[in-house]
């Protein structure tokens, strides 16, 4: 079964500066890879996804982030943090199925953006 | 284009009750999904619909069970309530493609359910 490890419960940054987030992943095959913001009171926003082909994936306001399957990780980056990126963010990992995938998500990693 | 929409937003229930929530997807939208999020639990996926089909499901008691209608609107019940069933049920819809599941989903702003 697959899963995924988010290390960083809590993560301060000061606005302006840049971002890494953690993800590390445990499946057989070749994963979909996904991350999520939650912001509070909100439903999930997809950020970025991979499924195959180039490496470093490109995603909605600013995020990257990069498969490397050797180190079974997809981290999120950001080179410049803003205080409206505080939120919670999620990696999830889908195991194919059905023609569709069944994803399993991390606990999450809490932003916190100092001004 | 309105997105997706769940109601009720806010249930509070009574243990041994049950409940029935709505989800609406994204018009011309197929496929939904269903999660539960809890703090001590985390995001787990209960179910996926297409075309009144259940197509995956997730690893969850029989209590709980979905549907979908010809319109890809779908329902979730939950019977039998118990106290850990208090959770935010999530639900997400993708435009399904012939060639393979890989759509991006779409998530509602949730249902909080309260179970006292």
């Amino acid at each position: 079964a697959q899963s995924v490890t988010q290390p960083d419960i809590h993560i301060t940054v000061s606005e302006g500066a840049s971002l890494e987030l953690r993800c590390n992943y445990s499946y057989g095959a070749t994963p979909y890879l996904f991350w999520y913001v939650q912001s509070p009171g909100q439903g999930l926003q997809l950020l970025l996804k991979y499924f195959s082909g180039d490496t470093l994936v490109q995603g909605i306001k600013g995020f990257e982030a990069e498969f490397k399957r050797s180190q079974s990780s997809f981290n999120l980056r950001k080179p410049s943090v803003h205080w409206s990126d505080a939120a919670e963010y999620f990696c999830a990992v889908g195991a194919s199925s059905g023609g569709s995938y069944i994803p399993t998500f991390g606990r999450g990693t809490s932003l916190i953006v100092h001004p | 284009k309105a997105g997706v929409t769940q109601t009720p937003r806010y249930l509070i229930k009574t243990r041994g009750q049950q409940v029935t929530l709505s989800c609406s997807p994204i018009s011309g939208h197929r496929s939904v999904s269903w999660y539960q999020q809890t703090p001590g639990q985390g995001l787990q996926f209960l179910f996926e619909y297409f075309s009144e089909t259940q197509r995956n499901k997730g690893n969850f008691p029989g209590r709980f069970s979905g549907r979908q209608f010809s319109n890809s609107r779908s329902e979730m019940n939950v019977s039998t309530l118990e106290l850990g069933d208090s959770a935010l049920y999530l639900c997400a819809s993708s435009l399904f493609s012939a060639s393979g599941g890989t759509d991006t989903q779409y998530f509602g702003p949730g249902t909080r359910l309260t179970v006292l």
